[in-house]
């Protein structure tokens, strides 16, 4: 069965500095998405970064990139230079399978940004 | 385009009264979700549909949660009777089929607070 797990409940960064949010998953099908989203206050999901499980290189978006480990399923946010905008929650989603559209999401992790 | 449309954003009820909660997604998105968030967790997915077809209702409380999306465009989440654990953020969502990485657009949410 799928699971995602994120370990960390809270983190703290400090501000321009990187930071690592965990993630891993578990799953039996060979083709499947992952997914960051990000979670501020006010409560809107914002999509953050994809990995394809076929993908051969690490995603990267702006400040955000992915730390793909597919054999130790993992699939780690990394933010640059962190603002203090980027304080929120983030999620890591799977969906399996190519035209599933089945998503699961993490408990997520809340990210704290200090100036 | 326009983004995945929600109402209503609050709402407060008593234990054991019905709400309503409807949901228009992005045009041509043929699958939609309804997910539930309760504080501090991530979403868990109560149902989705394909068109106006039901592809998993697996997690749906079947005794008091129902959904329909009878012309295949918006949706309609009823919850009757409520219960204090019903109180949430209900997030619908909606994916293009066949997208290259098939990232889940999110409504604002309908925050249901049971008193």
């Amino acid at each position: 069965a799928q699971k995602i797990t994120q370990t960390q409940p809270g983190m703290f960064v400090q501000e321009k500095e990187a930071v690592t949010l965990d993630c891993t998953y578990d799953t039996s099908d060979p083709s499947y998405g992952l997914f960051w989203y990000k979670q501020p206050s006010s409560g809107e999901m914002i999509f953050l970064i994809y990995q394809g499980s076929y993908d051969q290189q690490n995603a990267t978006e702006g400040r955000y990139s992915l730390n793909f480990q597919k054999a130790r399923k993992s699939a780690n946010l990394v933010i640059s230079a962190s603002q203090l905008g980027d304080s929120a929650m983030y999620f890591c989603a799977m969906r399996e399978g190519p035209g599933t559209y089945k998503y699961i999401f993490g408990t997520g992790t809340r990210l704290k940004v200090l100036a | 385009e326009a983004g995945v449309a929600q109402s209503p954003r609050y709402k407060i009820i008593e234990k054991r009264q019905s709400v309503a909660f409807w949901c228009n997604p992005i045009s041509g998105h043929a699958t939609l979700y309804w997910y539930q968030q309760i504080l501090g967790q991530g979403p868990k997915l109560l149902i989705q549909f394909q068109n106006n077809g039901v592809v998993d209702d697996s997690q749906l409380p079947k005794d008091r949660f129902s959904a329909e999306r009878l012309k295949g465009v918006d949706s309609t989440l009823k919850i009757q009777p409520a219960k204090l654990e019903d109180s949430a953020v209900y997030l619908c969502a909606s994916v293009r089929d066949r997208a290259n990485t098939g990232e889940l657009f999110f409504g604002e949410g309908s925050r249901l607070t049971v008193l």
